[in-house]
């Protein structure tokens, strides 16, 4: 049971230039999210989704794409890299059944815009 | 004003301890509230979550909510070195918790 992963672990990216950032999940959770931190920020969220199929749109979702076609997967695409993308992004996946609340973090990808 | 204020930090307290890390958040409709703790270069990891008002406890762990003066509290027990942490607050909507807004964090520091 691998929980959360993310990769790549650390990325630097040319202004411009597209990459997309991986997120899997072994726990068949159906909700998943991208967040990410920035200092004195919080963590603020991108984009989540309640299932296969369904995405919508957090609190900053510009310059970011997300699709999910399995349970599994929920990959970050952006499109245009810009420095204010520079940020550290967790991916999370969650489960609710009834009151009870289930939520895991990945260990986040490092990105650097320059 | 922000939708969950929490005061940065950072708190230092001494080994043993009680700690007490507080947010205020200012939309009524929310319900579920959250911890998290958060080590150095890595992924949150969520602690205690509570439901509407009322207290929650787990081992050294208690949180608090306040309903009516929006008011939300983690308090630590017995404090060790190893919960030298950032703690982030947060809340969701019922049957919607991955929209949560997060508060900055509380850097806390415990010394031996």
């Amino acid at each position: 049971n691998a929980g959360v992963t993310q990769t790549p672990k650390f990325q630097v990216l040319k202004t411009g230039q597209s990459m997309t950032l991986q997120c899997a999940q072994d726990m068949n959770h159906e909700y998943m999210s991208w967040y990410r931190q920035d200092p004195g920020m919080g963590l603020r969220l991108i984009h989540y989704s309640v299932g296969a199929g369904i995405t919508d749109q957090g609190e900053v979702p510009n310059g970011y794409n997300v699709s999910r076609s399995t349970t599994e997967d929920f990959p970050l695409r952006l499109l245009s890299a810009a420095p204010s993308q520079t940020s550290v992004y967790f991916c999370a996946s969650s489960r609710t059944s009834g009151e009870e609340y289930e939520q895991y973090f990945g260990p986040g990808t490092r990105l650097t815009v320059t | 004003q922000k939708e969950v204020e929490q005061d940065p930090g950072p708190l230092s307290v001494p080994e043993g301890a009680i700690v007490s890390l507080n947010c205020t958040y200012s939309n009524s409709a929310f319900q579920y509230f959250m911890w998290y703790r958060q080590y150095s270069r890595k992924g949150p990891e969520l602690l205690m979550y509570t439901y509407s008002s009322g207290n929650k406890e787990d081992g050294r762990f208690t949180a608090q909510v306040d309903k009516s003066s929006k008011y939300i509290s983690l308090f630590i027990r017995d404090s060790q070195p190893s919960d030298s942490a950032t703690y982030l607050c947060a809340r969701g909507i019922k049957y919607n918790t991955d929209k949560l807004i997060f508060g900055t964090g509380t850097r806390l520091q415990v010394f031996p």
